[in-house]
């Protein structure tokens, strides 16, 4: 089955500085990678999401690329705010109507 | 905004006792889920459903899991015999048909701790 890892496992940044959160998959039937926001007490939030189709897509301060032949995609987030303080998880999906399979998950640190 | 609600928030159990957790998916969404997260890990499929039967369920998902939409509204997951590695956080989602593949939308999720 689908495996997907995710680095880096913390991730501690200066308010107002860039974060990358990258990702790689194991199965090449993947076809869509969702980004997941996961707030303290709060079930995962989807903020972005990418299909196999595409390579680059961006939503204002929050960017995702995926390199299909290498399996990797990559969350990109700029000019940084304390609200970025989260756990980001990764995922990957191969089917419409199939389950999403999550990475580990990037705790990510907003430091003032 | 439309959104998926489960309970309870939380529930303390005595191991090898039933515990049923409900969920509410959002109304016109026809496709659900549970997963769960042990605390610090990340979260983990559990089962898929769809058209009342069950569409995918995990190596996790054993005999001690069901699932169950008694009504058009409630998506239950029942654990018959819990036991103290079920201790987790749990999370209903759905998905409504023709979103694309994969956006679920989650719950906020039930705390179950088995003692």
């Amino acid at each position: 089955g689908e495996n997907v890892e995710q680095h880096p496992s913390t991730l501690s940044v200066q308010e107002g500085d860039s974060a990358v959160i990258k990702c790689t998959y194991s199965d090449s039937a993947s076809n869509y990678f969702p980004w997941y926001k996961q707030e303290l007490g709060k079930g995962p939030q989807l903020i972005i999401d990418i299909r196999s189709n595409v390579g680059e897509k961006k939503d204002q301060r929050i960017a995702v690329t995926l390199n299909k032949t290498a399996k990797h995609f990559s969350l990109h987030i700029t000019e940084t705010q304390p609200e970025d303080s989260a756990v980001y998880f990764c995922a990957a999906s191969i089917r419409r109507d199939d389950k999403i399979i999550f990475g580990k998950g990037t705790r990510l640190h907003i430091l003032p | 905004e439309p959104e998926v609600t489960q309970t309870p928030s939380h529930q303390v159990t005595q191991m090898g006792q039933e515990v049923i957790l409900r969920c509410v998916p959002i109304s016109n969404h026809l496709y659900f889920y549970w997963y769960r997260q042990i605390l610090g890990q990340k979260v983990e499929f559990l089962v898929s459903f769809y058209n009342n039967e069950i569409s995918e369920k995990s190596e996790i998902f054993d005999d001690q899991f069901s699932v169950e939409r008694p009504d058009g509204s409630n998506f239950t997951l029942k654990i018959r015999s819990t036991k103290l590695e079920d201790s987790a956080m749990y999370f209903c989602a759905s998905k409504p048909s023709g979103a694309g593949a994969g956006e679920l939308f989650f719950g906020e999720g039930s705390r179950l701790t088995v003692l």
